[in-house]
């Protein structure tokens, strides 16, 4: 079966500081790969999206940035954080036939002070 | 204009109602739709497509009126244990949430 892993659950880091969210999928190949921003009490804000291997399409790139080095890795990063950037990031896997769900990873609770 | 927009509620219910959530979306090249359900602090998880003709899976039942953009979810006898945040999502690819909408019901 499927599982999609992302690491880690909480995090708190300092304005101006580095970040690197991992996100990967095991049980299945070429998937699509999705990172998403959650405000607290908001809707999830489609960050970036990945139909294959280095292939990524920004929707709000601001200050961070996604990449796909491998099939089922997708790392999502930022050179230096701002307040802004608080929030619950969730990646995402899904198939490549339009009619199938997302599956989500467990998120990432990121504060930063 | 917003993708996908959804009415945030709350929705504040009994036991037992039954309640509607709407949903509307901009691009008429979106090809699949879903509802999702959010508990709080959790991840999104599916909660049932929405097919053209309208689909049902026990008090849920989901409508997708192409012409007009729109999804609708009704859940019938509603439960406590069906409070929590739910979210409409289109799909071209890039599957689009919506803010969400609140439902607690209440004893």
């Amino acid at each position: 079966s499927q599982t999609i892993h992302q690491w880690p659950a909480t995090l708190v880091q300092p304005v101006g500081s580095p970040l690197s969210l991992e996100c990967t999928v095991e049980g299945t190949s070429n998937p699509n790969l999705y990172w998403y921003r959650q405000a607290a009490g908001r809707g999830l804000q489609l960050l970036f999206y990945s139909v294959g291997i280095g292939q990524i399409s920004s929707e709000v790139p601001q200050n961070l940035s996604a990449s796909r080095p491998q099939d089922r890795q997708f790392i999502l990063s930022s050179k230096k954080l701002l307040l802004s950037d608080s929030g619950f990031y969730l990646c995402a896997w899904k198939s490549l036939q339009m009619n199938t769900e997302a599956f989500f990873g467990q998120g990432t609770r990121l504060t930063v002070v | 204009r917003k993708e996908v927009e959804q009415d945030p509620g709350p929705f504040n219910v009994p036991e037992g109602a039954t309640v509607a959530f709407n949903c509307t979306y901009s691009n008429s090249a979106s090809q699949s739709f879903f509802w999702y359900r959010q508990d709080c602090r959790k991840e999104p998880k599916l909660l049932m497509s929405v097919y053209s003709s309208g689909n049902e899976d026990g008090r849920f039942t989901a409508q997708l009126n192409r012409a007009s953009q729109y999804i609708s979810l009704l859940i019938r006898d509603s439960k406590l244990s069906d409070s929590a945040t739910y979210l409409c999502v289109v799909n071209r690819g890039d599957m689009r949430f919506g803010a969400g909408t609140r439902l607690t019901v209440k004893p």
